[in-house]
Formats: C-alpha cells, structure tokens, sequence
C-alpha cells in the first residue's frame, strides 16, 4: 500500500519551460489536493478537487493548471516556469466528504533557473 | 492571505521542556487540525478537533479547541527530541473540502 505518490522528487527548470508534477494515490480517496510550501509561507494551497472530475482554485492558483485526469491521479501544470515558482509541492488526498484527514505524498523540491 | 495565524514562528526549548503553540483565526472554524512535518520530511496528521471546548490528548500532547472555535493549541509536556519538527494548524472549510494551513511553529529541542 503506497498512499500518495509524487513524480519526480526533484526537478530543475529553465525560465519558461512547462512541466508536469504526476500524484497518484491508491486509497480510493475522493479528494486531492496541491500545496506548495515556502520558508516562512507554511502550506499554501494551488488547487484542489473534490471529487473526480471537479476541481477548484486554492489560494495561490496563478501560473498553474491541474487535471483530475481519474479518481487516483491528479496532475499539477507549470506552463511557463517563473522563479517565483521555485519551491516544495506536495500533493495530498482525503476520503472526503467531511473527512479531510490529509496524508500527503513525499514532495517535489522544484527549483527554476 | 491565510485565515489561521499560528505563533510562535520558532521555538528552541531544552530536552524536559514544555512547548505550545498556538492558532489563532479572526473568524469562527469548523474544525481544526494538527499536522507534523519533520525536517525533510511530509506533513502527518495528529488529530482533528471538532467541538467548542474540545480537550484531547496523545501521550506527552495535548490538543485543545477554545471556546468560540477561533483558536486552538497544541501542548508538549516535557519535549523529547524526537518532537523536533514543524507543527501546523489547518482549518477546513466546512462542505468545501478544502483544507487551510497555518504559517507552522517550528521546534527545535536541544539535548
């Protein structure tokens, strides 16, 4: 039983290139979540989806994209890297509704150049 | 801007010492979490406290949810250094499934 799974664990970016963060988890939970964490910030929160096939905006969505692609997986965008997105992602799910105990994948130290 | 304010922002205390933090909102949560992140490492849950007045405990932790549901705490009696981490506090916002995060208090413990 592996949880949450993030892909890639660490990542180095060029100004303006894209990439993908992949999550996966295998608990059958109906939420997931992307949080990005910053010194000092705490845990600020991208974009998250409440059930397959919905998502919705965070706290800091700008610059981002997701997509619930099925139950277990849920993706998080960068189409043009900036160095303001230079940070840790982590990627958590809950069973929901109104049981948001979070567990959360190992994290993705993404810097951009 | 986040909801939950959470001071201290640091905290070094000696191995034997008590630690608390504490979570402060300016408007009235649903419930209120606590989570652990140790240094490298990902945040874990600890507990969930739902009820006005709530008082839990784990071990050397104890947990408590005031009164008006605007603030909460998270006690350590006689730290170890296995305490050593970031404590988070995190609100979640009703239906909305969507879970808020504190700034985090983070603890060292010198043996």
């Amino acid at each position: 039983n592996a949880g949450v799974t993030q892909t890639p664990k660490f990542q180095v970016l060029k100004t303006g290139q894209s990439m993908t963060l992949q999550c996966a988890q295998d608990m059958n939970h109906n939420s997931m979540y992307w949080y990005r964490q910053d010194p000092g910030m705490g845990l600020r929160l991208i974009y998250y989806s409440a059930s397959e096939g919905t998502t919705d905006k965070g706290e800091v969505p700008n610059g981002y994209n997701v997509s619930r692609l099925n139950k277990r997986e849920f993706s998080l965008r960068l189409e043009s890297a900036a160095p303001s997105q230079t940070s840790v992602y982590f990627c958590a799910s809950s069973e929901g509704p109104y049981n948001e105990k979070l567990f959360f994948g190992s994290g993705t130290q993404l810097s951009v150049l | 801007g986040q909801q939950v304010m959470q001071i201290p922002q640091y905290q070094h205390v000696q191995e034997g010492e008590d630690f608390t933090t504490y979570c402060n909102s300016s408007t009235t949560l649903s419930n209120i979490q606590w989570y652990k992140q140790r240094p490298g490492g990902h945040p874990v849950f600890l507990i969930q406290l739902v009820k006005s007045g709530e008082v839990k405990k784990q071990k050397r932790l104890t947990f408590q949810f005031g009164e008006a549901k605007k603030n909460s705490s998270l006690h350590i009696t006689a730290t170890q250094t296995t305490d050593v981490g970031t404590y988070f506090c995190a609100e979640h916002s009703g239906g909305y499934q969507k879970v808020t995060f504190g700034t985090g208090t983070k603890l060292q413990v010198i043996p």
